[in-house]
């Protein structure tokens, strides 16, 4: 079965440091590949998103991230972290023949020092 | 564009009752709804994919007496929760697939069963 891993539950960086949020993903089929900021009793909004092409993608917010193929990866990250980018932090994973559906992984708590 | 709009945001209701969330794409036909349940500080789990016209296919574990989703229209999906219990307190989220690949959100409703 599909699965999706998101190594760390906690994150805490200073501000303007940079930030990785790691993804990996277990699944027999090409990915779609998606990254998710939730605000505390909020939606989800969408960073970014791979589908296919260039593996380096970039989102809003000063936000990229690479698709690793080899490694099963998709790690989030951005160079300099303001405090508003406190939020969780979801992938999630979806594939071709999936019935469009998502897995998403357990998120990853990201605080902010100033 | 591609909004979609949950209500309510918040409801408390007593044990026994029924309570019903509305999920409704704004600027688009939603052909597909997806809707998901978070525990706080977990993911999102999905509950069960909404279309447009049929029977909605609910995942494993989820009861489908409990949690009746009807999709009557191309903008309108709803979640009824039926005959709410404490244990059925918790934060639900709708999506929908968009074009271009993709989802957004709607911006959930925390549902207390008291």
């Amino acid at each position: 079965a599909q699965s999706v891993t998101q190594p760390d539950i906690h994150i805490t960086v200073s501000e303007g440091a940079s930030l990785e949020l790691r993804c990996n993903y277990s699944y027999g089929a090409t990915p779609y590949l998606f990254w998710y900021v939730q605000s505390p009793g909020q939606g989800l909004q969408l960073l970014l998103k791979y589908f296919s092409g260039d593996t380096l993608v970039q989102g809003i917010k000063g936000f990229e991230a690479e698709f690793k193929r080899s490694q099963s990866s998709f790690n989030l990250r951005k160079p300099s972290v303001h405090w508003s980018d406190a939020a969780e932090y979801f992938c999630a994973v979806g594939f071709t023949g999936g019935g469009n559906k998502l897995t998403f992984g357990t998120g990853t708590q990201l605080k902010v020092e100033l | 564009g591609a909004v979609v709009s949950q209500h309510p945001s918040w409801v408390i209701c007593k044990s026994g009752t029924s309570v019903k969330i509305e999920c409704r794409s704004l600027d688009f036909q939603a052909t597909t709804m997806f809707w998901y349940r978070q525990f706080p500080k977990q993911s999102l789990m999905l509950m069960a994919t909404s279309n447009e016209g049929s029977k909605a296919t609910y995942e494993q574990g989820v009861e489908k007496d409990k949690f009746l989703i009807n999709h009557a229209s191309l903008t309108l999906s709803t979640l009824t929760v039926t005959s709410a219990h404490p244990e059925d307190s918790s934060f639900y989220i709708c999506s929908a697939t968009v074009g271009g690949g993709g989802y957004t959100f709607g911006s959930g409703t925390r549902l207390t069963v008291v």
